[in-house]
């Protein structure tokens, strides 16, 4: 149980262009999801909390019109990269609040911005 | 501002060598999670623990939560190449605007050699 998925798992685009990205939880509901970014060989940095029917909550120094976060249902939580920038290429992680105040990742996903 | 700092940042072993690795905080946790992250995938849970002095053991990795609330440790006996990874610790901290969010530790990178 407490299965989350993420689509794409990798991704390839050219600058300017925009990205999203699924963030699913499989076998449960999930009223709040987070997105996470991870540099190479660094811990995972917050980037926003994703709240089911409201607005999202981003951390502070993440600009909200660059990373559109929609949490239309309790299983589905999207990440939008608008005109994305080589310096967006990262690793997405999204995570899912389980009981006892768990949280579930995602497999992540790879973005690539030429 | 919560933060979760772990120690040590590195760590290369032999294989059949015990390890310990430590996440501290000057600030009560209600809980910890340790979790696992391989390259190229998001974090794997490992366990939670919730109450001041519990130990869990899964297998070869025994966890500990401090009497306070405001530390944890892991321990790997006869660590296995298979344990190789990054190894974060994580809580539940709060947020702005009462915003629920997650805290995660600097993360300890552990290799594992044959």
């Amino acid at each position: 149980g407490a299965v989350v998925s993420q689509h794409p798992s990798w991704v390839i685009c050219k600058s300017g262009t925009s990205v999203k990205i699924e963030c699913r939880s499989l076998d449960f509901q999930a009223t709040t999801m987070f997105w996470y970014r991870q540099f190479p060989k660094q811990s995972l940095m917050l980037m926003a909390t994703s709240n089911e029917g409201s607005k999202a909550t981003y951390e502070q120094g993440v600009e909200k019109d660059k990373f559109l976060i929609n949490h239309a249902s309790l299983t589905l939580s999207t990440l939008t990269v608008t005109s994305a920038h080589p310096e967006d290429s990262s690793f997405y992680i999204c995570s899912a609040e389980g009981q006892g105040e768990t949280q579930y990742f995602g497999p992540g996903t790879r973005l690539l911005v030429l | 501002t919560q933060l979760l700092e772990q120690s040590p940042q590195f760590l290369s072993i032999q294989e059949g060598e015990n390890l310990t690795v430590y996440c501290n905080s000057s600030s009560v946790f209600s809980s910890l999670q340790w979790y696992r992250q391989e390259p190229g995938e998001g974090p794997v849970l490992l366990v939670t623990v919730v109450t001041g002095g519990e130990v869990k053991k899964l297998k070869r990795l025994t966890f500990q939560f401090g009497d306070a609330r405001k530390d944890s440790s892991l321990h790997i006996t006869a660590a296995q190449p298979g344990d190789t990874g990054l190894y974060l610790c994580a809580g539940p901290g709060g947020g702005t605007s009462g915003t629920y969010k997650y805290i995660f530790g600097t993360g300890t990178r552990l290799k594992v050699l044959a």
